[in-house]
Order: C-alpha cells, then structure tokens, then sequence
C-alpha cells in the first residue's frame, strides 16, 4: 500500500513568518499536486509538479519535487491570515489518473 | 467555464437508510472519481468512472457504489447506511490524458 507522509500535522503561526510543509514517501510518483482546501469546501489545486527537481512559484508560494520524485515540499514566504487552511499533497503512482493517493494534511492557522 | 457540482450540499440521514450522491464534471471532462474524507482517515479514493465504466476501485465495501451516465454525470449509492460513513464525499472531474483533477465543493453527509 503506498503511503504519503505529510508533515507537520499542525502549525501555527504569527502573520510574516515563513514555513515548510513536507510531503514524502517510500515510493515513486509520476506526478504530485499540491492543494488548499477550506472548511466545508472541496480541495482547491494550487500546483501540480511530474518532472524530477522541479520548483515552482506560484507568489509566496514555493513548490520543489525532489530529485528522486518521492518527496515534496511546499514554502510559503511571510505567510499571510488568508494562507490559513488544510494542505494536502496528492500523489499519482503512474497507475490510473483518476486515482490519487493524499497526504492526511497540513492544518495551517495563520494568526495576525 | 463552470466547475464541478454536486448536489445535494448537505444530508442527513439515520441507520439503515441508503442515499444518492450526483456529481457534473466540467464540460468535456469524461473522468470523474469520488473520494471520502473525514478527520480520521483523510481523503480515501472510491472509485473512478470513465465513459460510463468504472476504471477503478478503492478498498470500501460493497454498499458503496456509483454508476455514471453517458453526459459523464456521475452519482454515487451509500445502501444500508452506518455511523461510520457520516463524511464528506468530494467527487473530482479530470479531462482525458490529464493529470489535474478539479473537486467539486463536496456534499456533507450526517448519518445519525
């Protein structure tokens, strides 16, 4: 059973602090999406990285897959009080498009 | 271009009960999957439908099941419902040869 690890489970933070949340596996993806989701609502994409070493931004936000393909990482930079909600990381093992594999989740509270 | 929806947002239901759950994908999207969410267990895939068949099939019981029409509409049927299943259900369109999946804002199911 493939397995993605997110951490940390929760943060807290002041307004204008940066953070790091973290997303890894024992496995290979084809490709992982990053997303924002908000109480009550449906997971929102922000990225979605396939090649090995890539990074992208998307504002203050900072995506990198690793080399390996197996770990992922998402920085934001002086977080903000509308940061503030669950982050997920979704992976595809190369199996079926339609069948991604998440994370439990980055609760993040932003406070001002 | 208009998103995924699903109807209905919110339902309430008692033991035993069974529900129906719909789904519409983004126009042109022929792939929609269904995944489970609660606290416990974060998002769980369901199953994914492609041109009316379904391509694949998470680890949950048989009372769980969906079908999808041939406009790409999708409904999932909880039969014989238990506590347990008390969750949000997101349902996600994805375009062919598409990575990305889109969800839809979820219907919040209360099973008492």
């Amino acid at each position: 059973t493939q397995l993605l690890e997110q951490s940390p489970q929760f943060l807290s933070i002041q307004e204008g602090e940066n953070l790091t949340v973290y997303c890894n596996s024992s496995s290979v993806f084809s490709s992982l999406q990053w997303y924002r989701q908000e109480p009550g609502e449906g997971p929102v994409l922000l990225v979605t990285v396939v090649t090995g070493g890539e990074v992208k931004k998307l504002k203050r936000l900072t995506f990198q897959f690793g080399d390996a393909r197996k770990d992922s990482s998402l920085h934001i930079t002086a977080a903000q009080t509308g940061d503030t909600g669950l982050y997920l990381c979704a992976g595809n093992y190369g199996g079926s498009q339609g069948n991604l594999i998440f994370g439990k989740g980055t609760k993040l509270s932003v406070k001002p | 271009k208009a998103g995924v929806t699903q109807t209905p947002r919110y339902l309430i239901k008692t033991r035993g009960q069974q529900v129906t759950l719909s789904c519409s994908p983004i126009s042109g999207h022929r792939s929609v999957s269904w995944y489970q969410q609660t606290p416990g267990q974060g998002l769980q895939f369901l199953f994914e439908y492609f041109s009316e068949t379904q391509r694949n099939k998470g680890n949950f019981p048989g009372r769980f099941s969906g079908r999808q029409f041939s406009n790409s509409r999708s409904e999932m049927n909880v039969s014989t419902l238990e506590l347990g299943d008390s969750a949000l259900y997101l349902c996600a369109s994805r375009g062919t040869a598409e990575e990305t999946q889109y969800f839809g804002p979820g219907t919040r199911l209360l099973v008492l």
